[in-house]
């Protein structure tokens, strides 16, 4: 079975630009959570789907991130336009029911220069 | 506010025990669980615990008191390959949203 994949790993851009993160989650999890982890610090949640909908988007930091999940399959991350200090890794993890136990991903390192 | 504390670095020796503890203050509680991260890896999923006592998965053992709000993570025999960082993480809610630490990274030596 394969887990949850994320893309790209890495990705470089200069302040200003604008870059999109994609999650595909494990096949058949309605539920799937974005999560980043800026440098030293910890893992802070962002938002979180069942299946379309977004159900909580408490952790959104500001309306310069939008995230989609059409189709209720996989997800993608927008941030636009991008700041340094949202530089850090950003994960996604998925789940079949809520309350269960999280598959993440390997996280994609965001790095805004 | 909702936080968590874990010590930052632990070290231990090839085939010893090893604790990891952490106290958490968040406003809803519905369990605590543990995750393990290599180096540019996924967190994974290690141990939950839901009520208070321990819980025991091979060499992993995880601790639970809600009246403490403590909990910690025991690791038995160490290998190399454990050296990792370690996250708790409070399920705050029952939408499987979670509160993570900081996290405590273990160095094992030979």
């Amino acid at each position: 079975e394969a887990g949850v994949t994320q893309f790209p790993s890495h990705s470089v851009i200069e302040k200003g630009q604008t870059v999109t993160l994609r999650c595909d989650p494990i096949s058949g999890h309605d539920n799937l959570y974005w999560y980043r982890r800026v440098m030293g610090k910890e893992i802070k949640f962002l938002l979180h789907f069942v299946k379309e909908s977004k159900q909580d988007e408490s952790g959104m930091p500001n309306n310069r991130f939008l995230a989609e999940r059409t189709g209720g399959t996989y997800s993608t991350l927008k941030v636009q336009p991008a700041e340094l200090e949202d530089s850090g890794v950003y994960f996604c993890a998925s789940s079949q029911e809520e309350g269960t136990k999280l598959f993440f991903g390997s996280g994609t390192q965001l790095s805004v220069l | 506010g909702q936080s968590l504390e874990q010590p930052s670095e632990v070290t231990a020796v090839e085939g010893a025990i090893v604790q990891m503890n952490c106290t958490y203050q968040t406003s809803g509680f519905y369990g605590l669980s543990w995750y393990q991260q290599h180096d540019g890896g996924a967190p994974t999923f290690l141990s939950y615990n839901a009520l208070d006592g321990l819980e025991e998965t091979g060499r992993f053992s995880s601790f639970l008191s809600r009246s403490d709000s403590y909990g910690y993570l025991l690791l038995q025999e160490l290998q190399m390959k454990d050296s990792a960082s370690y996250f708790c993480a409070v399920e705050g809610s029952n939408t499987g949203k979670l509160i993570f630490g900081q996290g405590t990274t273990l160095q094992v030596k030979p």
